[in-house]
């Protein structure tokens, strides 16, 4: 079946502008997860939705980030004056359950210049 | 807090030789635990995961792990190396029952030599 899907795959962006980034889950997913993969680091994990309500958004890093999930299904993380240091891989991910296996996206390279 | 140690940057192992990549934890609670695999330009890939039950856990790709509760520890193994096993692992922890993000750790580099 289908696997978790990403886009775009690269999205490059001048610093003080604004992007989304869109996230399909597996179908029947309820719960989704966003994580930021900085180059030579582990994912740090950034919010999770269960169901169309953000059940926990601490990872976020600040109030430009912000993400949505309207019908429960699609995901996307809006991101707002983008600076350089918000230069990163964006990974998505889904579970059946929140005490479920994760199975991760192919991932957003996002770079600000 | 929890928190995922990977003291390895990179394991080098010759090819058909038995490899560990080591992972140490600290997590409040029951840990459920993971491995995960990355191939380059592509996302995670799951391999396997503790959640209770038999210590010894056997994931895909002939990859398994032995969780250590006294010592905190879920390294990764594989009896028979192959050069296609080269790739970047990451140990991943969560509170038991909990609806929590994964932490991870900084991921440990395995080359596998022919």
């Amino acid at each position: 079946g289908a696997g978790v899907s990403q886009t775009p795959s690269n999205k490059v962006t001048e610093k003080g502008k604004y992007v989304e980034l869109r996230c399909d889950p597996i179908s029947g997913h309820t719960a989704l997860y966003w994580y930021r993969q900085s180059l030579g680091q582990g994912p740090e994990f950034l919010i999770y939705f269960q169901g169309t309500g953000a059940a926990d958004d601490s990872g976020l890093p600040n109030d430009r980030f912000f993400a949505v999930r309207p019908e429960g299904s699609v995901s996307t993380l809006k991101i707002q004056r983008t600076e350089r240091g918000d230069s990163a891989m964006y990974l998505c991910a889904s579970s059946l359950q929140v005490t479920d296996t994760q199975y991760f996206g192919p991932g957003t390279r996002l770079t600000v210049l | 807090a929890q928190s995922v140690a990977q003291p390895e940057d990179q394991v080098n192992v010759a090819e058909g030789n038995p490899l560990t990549v080591k992972c140490t934890y600290s997590v409040s609670g029951n840990p459920y635990l993971f491995w995960y695999v990355q191939y380059p330009n592509r996302g995670l890939q799951f391999l396997l995961k503790y959640i209770t039950g038999d210590n010894l856990v056997k994931g895909s790709y002939g990859f398994e792990a032995e969780f250590n509760k006294s010592q905190t520890s879920f390294h990764l193994k594989k009896p028979s190396a192959l050069v296609s096993d080269s790739a970047l692992y990451f140990c991943a922890v969560k509170r038991g029952g909990g609806a929590d993000g994964l932490t991870f750790g900084k991921g440990t580099h395995l080359i596998i030599q022919p």
